[in-house]
């Protein structure tokens, strides 16, 4: 069982639907769970960070998270074809430095 | 802009070669980290520094060395790789005040061995 895990998709939704993308992690001991952006040939860019259980919300996006279910889900509300890009899951655990372990990434097209 | 500098942006090297990235941050982070990222692959854990210590090293070969002279600086050197070192690698750095440790992002040193 991989530690995080993600559809790859690719997912298509219309321009200004909602997209939602989906996590599930293995290690009960992660603390902190992440969303990160990666436009092709980029680095990955954070997007929201969450680490209480429940929803987390920053303009367009929210992050919610269920502990109890080792599952956090990401919300596009208005997609835009500038979000088009691959969102990275990621989960970390503090072990000297933080050991941050990423999903295989969902591949969101909008569509004009 | 990215805070994460990161050099060179591309890197051709043979085999027999020795090469070094360098990365630099001045967030005044304390935590500092290598990935590497094959096509279409997420990032992949390499190394872990903390107060400038390596705190983490999963199990990546001897022919990858990393070294970090201060709180700003990590560099990774390079020896006798393979072809299949060629990836891009990612330097981030992140706060360890924080319980979060999100991490930011140099933009990547494209490597290609032949």
């Amino acid at each position: 069982q991989k530690e995080v895990e993600q559809n790859s998709g690719p997912l298509s939704v219309p321009e200004g639907a909602i997209a939602s993308l989906n996590c599930t992690y293995s290690d009960r001991g992660s603390q902190s769970f992440f969303w990160y952006r990666q436009y092709s040939g980029k680095s990955p860019e954070l997007i929201m960070f969450i680490y209480s259980n429940g929803d987390k919300e920053d303009g367009r996006f929210t992050a919610q998270l269920n502990k109890a279910s080792q599952y956090v889900s990401l919300l596009i509300r208005d997609s835009q074809p500038s979000d088009s890009a691959t969102y990275l899951c990621a989960v970390n655990r503090r072990t000297g430095g933080f050991k941050t372990i990423f999903g295989a990434g969902t591949r969101l097209f909008v569509k004009a | 802009d990215t805070e994460v500098t990161q050099t060179p942006k591309h890197l051709v090297m043979g085999m027999t070669n020795k090469k070094s990235l360098k990365c630099e941050q001045h967030m005044g982070h304390r935590a500092m980290y290598w990935y590497k990222q094959k096509a279409k692959k997420p990032p992949e854990l390499m190394f872990v520094y903390s107060y400038e210590k390596l705190s983490i090293n999963e199990s990546v070969p001897s022919r990858f060395s990393p070294e970090c002279p201060n709180s700003s600086l990590l560099n990774l050197h390079l020896h006798a790789l393979q072809p299949e070192d060629s990836a891009l690698y990612l330097c981030a750095s992140s706060q360890l005040t924080r319980d979060t440790g999100e991490l930011f992002f140099g933009e990547g040193s494209r490597l290609t061995v032949l």
